[in-house]
């Protein structure tokens, strides 16, 4: 059973530029959460997807935005970059909405010039 | 603030020996509390706790949620340098908008 595959691993973007990650969740898994992770706030929930629809948001402004398709892949979408959105930002699939064991992907790490 | 707070920061341990993680929370109405391990990138499920109480185990590890002092433990017993890696408590709040709240994690270095 293939695990949650994030792409891209890596990428480098300047200020003011807008990025778009992209989570594909475990086959089966219809709910997506994502999460930035950097080592002086740690582990940060961004938001959940489930069926499609948000369902839990987190503390981030929003320029912070995402979606979840019919085949429960998911996009993270960061617009107006700022050197702060450098991160690790990690994916994680779940058959039922936010609740319990979580399978996380690699991550993709950005960092923001 | 801080509504999860892991103690300690970081731990180095010889192989054999026996940690207790804590992991202190703030909020009272809550979901459950989750473990996570994290060695490289992707965390691991460890264990879910609710307000049940009832201690949960795998293998060397076990963990408990103490509803009175609000907090959980992790415990490892005969430490393995396998075990070597950050471990992660979040709880998952029931306000609002079923945030998920992670703490800053515990750096566990276990040497041979």
């Amino acid at each position: 059973k293939a695990g949650v595959t994030q792409t891209p691993r890596y990428l480098i973007k300047t200020r003011g530029q807008q990025v778009t990650l992209s989570c594909s969740p475990i086959s089966g898994h219809r709910s997506v959460s994502w999460y930035q992770q950097t080592p002086g706030q740690g582990l940060q929930f961004l938001f959940e997807y489930f069926s499609e629809t948000q369902r839990n948001k987190g503390n981030f402004p929003g320029r912070f935005s995402g979606r979840q398709f019919s085949n429960s892949r998911s996009e993270m979408n960061v617009s107006t970059l700022e050197l702060g959105d450098s991160a690790l930002y990690l994916c994680a699939s779940s058959f039922y909405e936010l609740a319990g064991e979580l399978f996380f992907g690699e991550g993709s790490r950005l960092t923001v010039l | 603030e801080d509504k999860v707070v892991q103690s300690p920061l970081s731990l180095v341990v010889h192989e054999g020996d026996t940690v207790t993680l804590n992991c202190s929370y703030e909020v009272t109405n809550f979901r459950s509390l989750l473990w996570y391990k994290q060695e490289k990138k992707a965390p691991t499920f460890l264990f879910m706790l609710t307000s049940s109480g009832i201690e949960k185990k795998s293998g060397r590890l076990s963990s408990i949620l103490d509803k009175k002092e609000l907090s959980s433990i992790l415990n490892i017993t005969a430490t393995q340098t396998g075990d070597s890696a950050i471990y992660l408590c979040a709880l998952l709040d029931q306000t609002g908008a079923n945030n998920l709240f992670f703490g800053t994690g515990t750096r566990l270095t276990v040497i041979p």
